[in-house]
């Protein structure tokens, strides 16, 4: 089946640091990929959508400059947590689907980021 | 704002059991609700998923039941394994594929 890698699988980094995660789709186009934020034992919630060729999308209540989305390819999005404080340690998963099949998508592994 | 309501929170099933968890929804225009399986430290696998034209679904030992007019769906899990002990997830999407999850459901299966 599809995969969705997401790199690194677990970062921790100083506060007032900027980090980056990459989400790539491994055999398959996406022009729209997904990122989620999940705290321990919550819910994921939809932070943006990023969108192949033009800005992402934020959901309300999430600060599109403390989190850049890049989606510099088909196969390829970034989130960059930019100047992480300790309240953005969380899992970051990200998702994708093939450009032609608009239900189905495949999620990352996820990536544990822990601010000191 | 909760788009997708989930219960129970945690849920605990002899072996060979079944497990139920249910979902609930506001917004008409969802379309298609998956549900999902994770494991710690991974993310989201699909396990099943089903359209409001269907009532239910069923794959293997997992069956979706669809209810449109309650805005309701549930997640049957037949013959429980301790292999299925996971998170689960509800979900639910409109358009551009952007998925709404329920708050999750911890199934443990005791042998």
């Amino acid at each position: 089946g599809a995969v969705v890698s997401q790199h690194p699988s677990w970062v921790i980094c100083k506060s007032g640091t900027s980090v980056k995660i990459e989400c790539r789709s491994l055999d398959f186009q996406a022009t729209t990929m997904f990122w989620y934020r999940q705290f321990p034992k919550q819910s994921l919630m939809l932070m943006a959508t990023s969108n192949e060729g033009s800005k992402a999308t934020y959901e309300q209540g999430v600060e599109k400059d403390k989190f850049l989305i890049n989606h510099a390819s088909l196969t390829l999005s970034t989130l960059t947590v930019t100047s992480a404080h300790p309240e953005d340690s969380s899992f970051y998963i990200c998702s994708a689907g093939p450009s032609g099949n608009p239900d189905t998508q495949y999620f990352g592994p996820g990536t544990r980021l822990t601010v000191l | 704002q909760q788009q997708v309501k989930q219960s129970p929170q945690s849920l605990i099933v002899q072996k060979g059991g079944i497990s139920i968890i249910n979902c609930a929804y506001e917004n008409t225009a969802f379309d298609y609700f998956p549900w999902y399986q994770q494991f710690p430290g991974k993310g989201p696998a699909l396990l099943i998923a089903i359209r409001p034209d269907v009532s239910e679904k069923k794959e293997g030992r997992f069956t979706i039941s669809f209810n449109k007019s309650a805005k309701q769906f549930s997640l049957h899990i037949m013959d429980s394994q301790p292999g299925d002990s996971a998170t689960y997830f509800c979900a639910a999407s409109k358009i551009r594929n952007q998925f709404y999850f329920g708050t999750g459901t911890s199934l443990t299966v005791i042998p």
